[in-house]
């Protein structure tokens, strides 16, 4: 079946520094993928929809300056938190547009920031 | 402002019960209607995808949708302790792929 894969899983960083989130399409292409996050006990909210070789769009409310993405091929869609605060810390998820295999998700990458 | 409204629960139910999980929405437009199963740290995982008026069946789980009351539903017969866990309806906003997914119902499965 469509495997999206996700990594990290976890990471830990420090106030201010960046980090990057790679999701990629095993054994089928995406045009579109999506990013959520996920605060605990609250259910999952889009940020963006990337579109590979061109601009994501930002949800209302997400700063496309802080959470940037890039989806420079059909199979690989990053996420970077740029100046991570504390209040970044959750759980990103990312998932791939249906297609005949209808939604997949990542495994989900838990972010901390000390 | 599209919604997905889900009885956040908690709802407990013994062994072997038939648990009864339900989910309304308010985009008219949506034409794809999912339920996801999310267990505590984990992403999550696709239980059953309906997208006409009715029932569908996959093994222990029932999926129901009624398009015109905007209700759909997923019943999981002969409940088993592995089945605790957050689920999670989803309906992509009409004319898109996006999805909008309500705030979990979490279910507890006594053994």
């Amino acid at each position: 079946g469509a495997v999206v894969s996700q990594h990290p899983s976890r990471v830990i960083c420090k106030s201010g520094t960046s980090v990057k989130i790679e999701c990629r399409s095993l054994d089928f292409q995406a045009t579109t993928m999506f990013w959520y996050r996920q605060f605990p006990k609250q259910s999952l909210m889009l940020m963006a929809t990337s579109n590979e070789g061109s601009k994501a769009t930002y949800e209302q409310g997400v700063e496309k300056d802080k959470f940037l993405i890039n989806h420079a091929s059909l199979t690989l869609s990053t996420l970077t938190v740029t100046s991570a605060h504390p209040e970044d810390s959750s759980f990103y998820i990312c998932s791939a547009a249906p297609g005949a295999r209808g939604y997949t998700f990542g495994s989900g990458t838990r972010l901390t920031v000390v | 402002q599209k919604e997905v409204e889900q009885n956040s629960g908690p709802l407990s139910v013994p062994e072997g019960a038939i648990a009864s999980l339900n989910c309304t929405y308010s985009d008219r437009g949506s034409q794809s209607f999912f339920w996801y199963r999310q267990y505590s740290g984990k992403s999550p995982e696709l239980i059953m995808s309906i997208y006409s008026n009715g029932d569908k069946e996959d093994g222990r789980f029932t999926a129901q949708l009624n398009k015109a009351s905007q209700y759909v539903s997923l019943l999981i017969r002969d409940s088993q302790p592995s089945d605790s866990a957050t689920y999670l309806c989803a309906v992509n906003e009409g004319g898109s792929e996006k999805l909008v997914f309500g705030k979990g119902t979490k279910l507890t499965v006594n053994p």
